[in-house]
């Protein structure tokens, strides 16, 4: 079965940095395409951005509001996503969630999700 | 950068009674190469996180209960709950996946 554990959240200031971590069991996230999806408190769903796997170029894409702030990557050998944010804003306060993609762009499978508060 | 919209923000169903939700795009999300819609549905119920329930505007998941089904092509999409349960209790999100950025709907609450 398909686990992803998503850790790392917390309370930040503003302009502060952060490093969320996704745990991946029964798939290998370098031959997968993984994405980050947030939901600010009472709010609906908002992508963040994806990795595609090694095999397709490994970049990344981001949505408009997190582009240059934000970096997806992956450490292959611990099986695990990253989402290095910097320069938090109020408005990234959210939980977020790590998510699978299939060969489509399906997102398919989600993360329990990790509360981030960006906060003074 | 495609938007979808969603209608209603909330419905109420009696148990046992049809619910449908709406989803619009701002563009087409018919591939013609393939004949596909790039339209997904997910449910969120309270306190969890989402969870897909139909991919390619009408193939349900695995294990998903055959009361939903969805319908549409191009813009235009539908998610049908045809007997309301108790546990359908939740909110509806419609999700293109035709490019980047992907995007979802506002969401629709459902409930008893």
């Amino acid at each position: 079965d398909v686990q992803l554990v998503e850790s790392g959240g917390g309370l930040v200031k503003p302009g502060g940095s952060l490093r969320l971590s996704c745990a991946a069991s029964g798939i290998t996230v370098s031959i997968a395409w993984m994405n980050w999806v947030r939901q600010a408190p009472g709010k609906g769903l908002e992508w963040v951005g994806h990795i595609k796997s090694k095999i397709d170029g490994g970049a990344a894409d981001y949505a408009a509001p997190v582009k240059g702030r934000f970096t997806i990557s992956r450490d292959d050998s611990a099986n695990t996503l990253f989402l290095e944010m910097n320069s938090l804003k109020t408005e990234d306060t959210a939980v977020y969630y790590c998510a699978t993609e299939d060969s489509s762009g399906c997102i398919d499978f989600w993360g329990q999700g990790v509360l981030v508060t960006v906060s003074s | 950068d495609i938007v979808m919209t969603q209608s209603p923000d909330s419905l109420a169903v009696s148990l046992g009674e049809r619910a449908t939700i709406n989803c619009k795009s701002s563009q087409n999300v018919l591939y013609s190469s393939n004949n596909k819609n790039y339209l997904a549905w997910h449910q969120q119920k309270p306190g969890q996180p989402p969870k897909l329930l139909i991919s390619w505007a009408s193939t349900r998941e695995s294990g998903v209960p055959d009361r939903f089904s969805g319908r549409g092509s191009g813009t235009d999409f539908t998610l049908t709950i045809s007997s309301l349960q108790a546990e359908d209790v939740a909110v509806y999100y419609c999700q293109h996946y035709y490019n980047t950025p992907y995007a979802f709907g506002q969401g629709t609450k459902l409930e008893i």
